[in-house]
Order: structure tokens, then sequence, then C-alpha cells
């Protein structure tokens, strides 16, 4: 059973469009990562969000924390194709991360 | 600075077989994970390190045992391979500094189990 869900699980779009990808758990987290993954490497951390109700920006990429601390989302605008990849959320608790099911974006160029 | 080195980064067992998988991190972080990743289930952890000398299960740790030969280096063996044990493996160390939590990944081994 996962602990975090993302939505949607596959979303093709074409460049300049904007999107949102969701990450859903009935669990509480003490920090939400996000991380994107290109195809052969490893996932690289893009955000930590600590606190309900946070709100980061890193470039044209906004992140935010649920006021719970449950849920979070990924808003991309004027995507690129350089955003191409597999997006991730982890959540996490003491040690532990517990990684969502994966976004798999491509930006049609 | 290598950051996090795995080896191999592929191969193939036939069921049965025993192999491990190596990985090292450079960065002197203190907590090292082993995660699996399969189609659709995102990446799930495997057993992971707090600390030099400790050792903790994690979400999927049957058919699988780890050592944590020192600060740098965090071994995970298969004893008998299984089919459903192939997938990518993935290490990662993890650094605690100002709330940032980062965890940094190695490039994965691609494991097939015939």
């Amino acid at each position: 059973t996962q602990l975090l869900e993302q939505s949607p699980q596959f979303l093709s779009i074409q460049e300049g469009e904007n999107l949102t990808v969701y990450c859903n758990s009935s669990s509480v987290f003490s920090s939400l990562q996000w991380y994107r993954q290109e195809p052969g490497e490893g996932p690289v951390l893009l955000v930590t969000v600590v606190t309900g109700g946070e709100v980061k920006k890193l470039k044209r990429l906004t992140f935010q924390f649920g006021d719970a601390r449950k849920d979070s989302s990924l808003h991309i605008t004027a995507a690129q194709p350089g955003d191409t990849g597999l997006y991730l959320c982890a959540g996490g608790r003491g040690n532990q991360f517990y990684f969502g099911t994966g976004t798999s974006l491509t930006v049609i160029p | 600075n290598a950051g996090v080195t795995q080896t191999p980064k592929f191969q193939v067992l036939k069921t049965g077989q025993s192999m491990t998988l190596q990985c090292a991190q450079d960065m002197n972080h203190n907590s090292m994970y082993w995660y699996r990743q399969d189609p659709g289930m995102g990446l799930r952890l495997i057993y992971y390190s707090a600390s030099e000398g400790t050792t903790d299960k994690g979400e999927v740790p049957n058919g699988y045992n780890v050592s944590r030969l020192n600060k740098r280096e965090f071994s995970l063996r298969l004893e008998s391979a299984a089919p459903s044990q192939t997938s990518v493996y993935f290490c990662a160390s993890r650094v605690l500094a100002g709330g940032n939590n980062e965890q940094f990944f190695g490039p994965g081994t691609r494991l097939t189990v015939l």
C-alpha cells in the first residue's frame, strides 16, 4: 500500500502550457520533498517543504505543502521540453522517506 | 567529489544465485539508504542505516540483507535471488542541514533475475 498517491500518473502537454501535479496522503509527514528523475539516473532533489501551508518557488516551479501536512502540489508555469522527466514526491517521517507513485511528464516542443 | 557511487550498473542473475550490490559515498553523511524502483510503484525503502553501526528494515526488507561496513559504505545482499527481485536498485545518503533533509542518490543498479 502506497502512503503517497500522485496524480496524474502520466501527463503529455505542449510547450508553454501550465500544469499541476498532486501528491496526496491520509498520513501526516514532518517534511515533503519533490524530486525529478531522468531516464537512467537517480532522483535529484528539487525542494523540501516543512511547514503546513508553506509555498516555495523555484523559477517556473511552485511547490505547496498542505495546511495539514498530508498533501502537496507542484505547479509548472510555461512548461519547457527541459522539464520532461519523472516527478516524485516523498514524505519524511523520522529517518524514513515514503515515495509517491510518480508522475511522468512529457513536454512536446 | 564522486557523490554516491554504485556497482555494478547492470547485472543478470539466475534464480537462486546470490550477489552483493555495493554503494559508497564520499560526502561524510551519517545516513544511508537502499531503495528499489519498480514501474508504477515509485521508490520503496528496503533497508536504511541511520548511522555507522546501525541498520533498520524499511517497507520491503524480505529477501535482502545489508551491511554498513563503515561510514562510507553500505552494501545490499541478495542471498537467493528470485524473479520478483528484478528491479532498479538505488542507494542514497542523507544530509540533515538547516531543515533541508536532502537525500543524494547514486545512478542505480539494474538487476534482472531470470
